[in-house]
């Protein structure tokens, strides 16, 4: 079984421009989720969808941030525009369940950001 | 608010020590508990996880009980590896999201 996959990997970028990251989730996972982890710390939630709808994301940076997920698969993260502070790892995980407090939820590799 | 509160790394062992990694956690309503591990290069995965109080996980020789008198949910191995090496992230997974701890790195030396 495939597991959740990201693209790029890697990104530098300058400041004030813009980057979107890709995430295709395990199939068959209707729960998608997107975190940010800082260098040191846990990662912590940025969004989350149930299929196609957005059902928390509280956490957004609206301003800046955006995120989609067409016909409820794949999702795309976006920075417009992105700042010195936007440097981190962006991970995208999916589970199975309705973001139950029991389910697991399955991690793709990150995509690690930096912002120059 | 729920938090999850882990102990600070790194931490250093040599090769067939036995492992303790203090997780806390703070919560209201029934929690579930779970340790991911991340191995270099690699995304987090699923180490163990407990549903309820007095749940024990276990895997690859690693195991937590959930206790709920001590709030508590510390992570053990009798005898690490150098393949161990990797950091250890205590969750909490409450009404919708996964709250994480900070992370503890751990290094097995040869």
């Amino acid at each position: 079984e495939a597991g959740v996959v990201q693209s790029p990997r890697y990104k530098i970028i300058e400041k004030k421009q813009p980057v979107a990251f890709w995430c295709n989730p395990i199939s068959g996972h209707n729960t998608l989720y997107w975190y940010r982890q800082n260098l040191g710390q846990g990662p912590e939630l940025l969004i989350r969808y149930e299929n196609e709808e957005a059902v928390d994301d509280s956490q957004l940076p609206k301003d800046r941030f955006s995120a989609e997920r067409l016909k409820g698969v794949d999702s795309t993260l976006k920075i417009q525009p992105a700042e010195l502070g936007d440097s981190a790892v962006y991970l995208c995980a999916s589970s199975s369940g309705a973001g139950q407090r029991t389910d697991t939820q399955y991690f793709g590799p990150g995509t690690r950001l930096t912002v120059l | 608010g729920d938090s999850v509160t882990q102990m600070e790394g790194p931490v250093t062992l040599s090769e067939e020590a036995f492992l303790t990694i203090n997780c806390t956690y703070t919560a209201t309503g029934y929690p579930s508990l779970f340790w991911y591990v991340q191995y270099p290069g690699e995304g987090l995965q699923l180490l163990l996880k407990a549903t309820k109080a007095d749940d024990k996980g276990s895997n690859k020789g690693f195991e937590a009980t959930y206790r709920k008198e001590t709030t508590s949910f510390h992570l053990e191995k009798g005898s690490v590896q150098v393949s161990d090496s990797a950091v250890y992230f205590c969750a909490l997974g409450s009404a919708s999201k996964i709250i994480f701890g900070s992370g503890t790195r751990l290094s097995i030396r040869p």
